[in-house]
């Protein structure tokens, strides 16, 4: 049962244009949501995070954007980087579940120059 | 680098044979956590120990065993290997107990192979 889909594998962007992935979730009870980035042969690791109280949480040139009553998240890069080229998973969890994470399949992203 | 060591990198085996991985929080982190990634699918929480006592279950298989140890390490067992069991395991470790949000660090991840 995927609670958490990420229906693009993958993207492909312009350097310096805007990159936006999109995450579903299903779970009405997930309440934080965040998004980790991982380079081959790493971990993932934290990029950013919104809780529900919030539609829209900013990091520099990442953006994340929220909106409960479709159950969908996104995430923006602005502008893309070189270095922006990896895979991002987005995740959710219920703020009691401990550290309980649900992950989606995650969307490779390919920066072109 | 996340301060979070997993050990070993690689692991190859056969089926039917039992292994174990190992993982070091970073320093402070009360929290462990163990997800799986098979090929082409998100991470799957295996399981979570906060400060020695299991405090959260995933779909964790019962052929699978994690312990977390006094000085805060994790190790989980895997036993009686199948085809299917090959898949990245990654271990992740955060301050609290990851409600609310908090972020996990993880490691670099042990590839099993299962042949």
């Amino acid at each position: 049962d995927q609670q958490v889909k990420q229906n693009s594998p993958s993207l492909s962007v312009q350097e310096g244009r805007i990159s936006i992935l999109n995450c579903d979730y299903t779970n009405s009870m997930f309440d934080y949501f965040l998004w980790y980035k991982k380079y081959p042969a790493e971990g993932p690791t934290f990029l950013i995070s919104i809780s529900s109280i919030k539609d829209k949480n900013e990091d520099g040139r990442f953006t994340v954007f929220l909106n409960k009553s479709a159950k969908h998240l996104s995430l923006h890069i602005v502008p893309s980087q070189p270095g922006d080229s990896a895979v991002y998973f987005c995740a959710a969890s219920a703020g009691d579940s401990w550290g309980k994470l649900q992950f989606g399949a995650g969307t490779q992203v390919v920066v072109t120059p | 680098d996340s301060g979070v060591t997993q050990t070993p990198k690689h692991l190859i085996t056969a089926t039917g044979q039992r292994v174990t991985l190992r993982c070091s929080p970073r320093s402070g982190d009360l929290s462990v956590y163990w997800y799986q990634q098979s090929l082409d699918q998100g991470l799957q929480f295996l399981i979570q120990y906060y400060n020695g006592e299991e405090r959260a279950k995933g779909n964790i298989l019962e052929r699978f065993s994690a312990q977390q140890f006094p000085d805060l390490h994790s190790e989980l067992n895997l036993s009686s290997l199948e085809l299917g069991d090959s898949a990245l395991y990654f271990c992740a470790s955060s301050v609290g107990t990851g409600a609310l949000g908090e972020k996990l660090f993880f490691g670099s991840g042990t590839q099993l192979s299962v042949l």
